[in-house]
C-alpha cells in the first residue's frame, strides 16, 4: 500500500540534544513538507521542498533543518537552537502536476516532547 | 501576504444538528481548496474543490466553493459525537515557491464538538 510514514510516533529530547524526526513515502510524489501544530495555532509550515536536492523556508524554520536527498525522504532535524520544540509534527506529500490536481498525503504525526 | 481564515474557531452543537463551517481566502493563483478532519493524528482528506458552485457530497458531509467570493463551506448534516474533530482548510497555489509560506497554506482550523 502507498502511503507517507513518519517515525518514531513519540520522542523525548533532552534540552541541548539535536534530534531527527523521519517521513518517507512510496507515493512518487515531488512536493514534501513539514508543519508543526500547536493547541489553537493550525499547521505551520516549517520547510517545503518541490523537488529532490532543493527545499525552500517556511514561516517558522528557525531552529529546523531538513534535507532531501532522495524523492521518497524529507528528515526533519530539530536543533538545540529550537526554543520550544514540544510539538506535534506533521509530514505531508503531495503530486506535483500542471493537469489534474491532488490533495496532501500526511503522515500519523510525531509528538516530540522536551524533557 | 496570503491568508486563509476558518470560522468559528470551535463550535458545540449536540446530535442531530446540522453545522456549516466556513473558510474564506485571500491568496493570489488560486488552485484549489482542500478540506481534512482530524481527530488524534494525520488529517484525513474530505474534499478538494476547484471549481464554483458545484458541490461535493459525501454521505452528510457536502461542501462548496464561491470563487468570486473567496470562500468554501463544509456542511455536516445529522450530526454524530464521532463528527467531533478538527476540520482543517487548505489552499493550494499555482506556484512551485512562495517565499516562506509555501504553496499549501492551511487555515487555523475548527474544533467541533458534538454532544449526545
Amino acid at each position: 500500500d502507498g502511503g507517507i510514514t513518519q517515525s518514531p510516533k513519540y520522542l523525548f529530547r533532552k534540552e541541548g540534544q539535536n534530534v531527527t524526526l523521519s517521513c518517507e513515502q512510496n507515493l512518487n510524489h515531488d512536493a514534501m513538507y513539514w508543519y508543526r501544530q500547536d493547541p489553537g495555532q493550525g499547521l505551520r509550515l516549517i520547510y517545503y521542498s518541490q523537488i529532490v536536492n532543493d527545499f525552500q523556508k517556511g514561516d517558522i524554520a528557525e531552529g529546523y533543518s531538513v534535507s532531501r536527498e532522495k524523492k521518497e525522504s524529507f528528515p526533519l532535524t530539530v536543533t538545540s537552537a529550537q526554543k520550544n520544540p514540544t510539538a506535534f509534527y506533521l509530514c505531508a506529500s503531495r503530486r506535483r502536476s500542471r493537469g489534474r490536481d491532488t490533495e496532501a498525503f500526511f503522515g500519523q504525526g510525531t509528538r516530540l516532547t522536551v524533557v | 501576504e496570503d491568508k486563509v481564515v476558518q470560522s468559528p474557531l470551535s463550535l458545540v452543537v449536540h446530535e442531530g444538528d446540522t453545522v456549516t463551517l466556513n473558510c474564506s481566502y485571500e491568496v493570489t493563483n488560486f488552485r484549489s481548496l482542500l478540506w481534512y478532519k482530524q481527530e488524534k493524528k494525520a488529517p484525513t482528506f474530505l474534499f478538494m474543490l476547484t471549481s464554483s458552485g458545484i458541490e461535493k457530497k459525501s454521505g452528510r458531509l457536502s461542501s462548496i466553493l464561491d470563487k468570486k467570493e473567496l470562500f468554501s463551506i463544509l456542511n455536516i448534516t445529522a450530526t454524530q459525537t464521532g463528527d467531533s474533530a478538527v476540520y482543517l482548510c487548505a489552499v493550494v497555489l499555482f506556484r512551485n515557491y512562495g517565499g516562506s509560506q509555501g504553496n499549501l497554506i492551511f487555515g487555523k482550523g475548527t474544533k467541533l464538538s458534538v454532544k449526545p
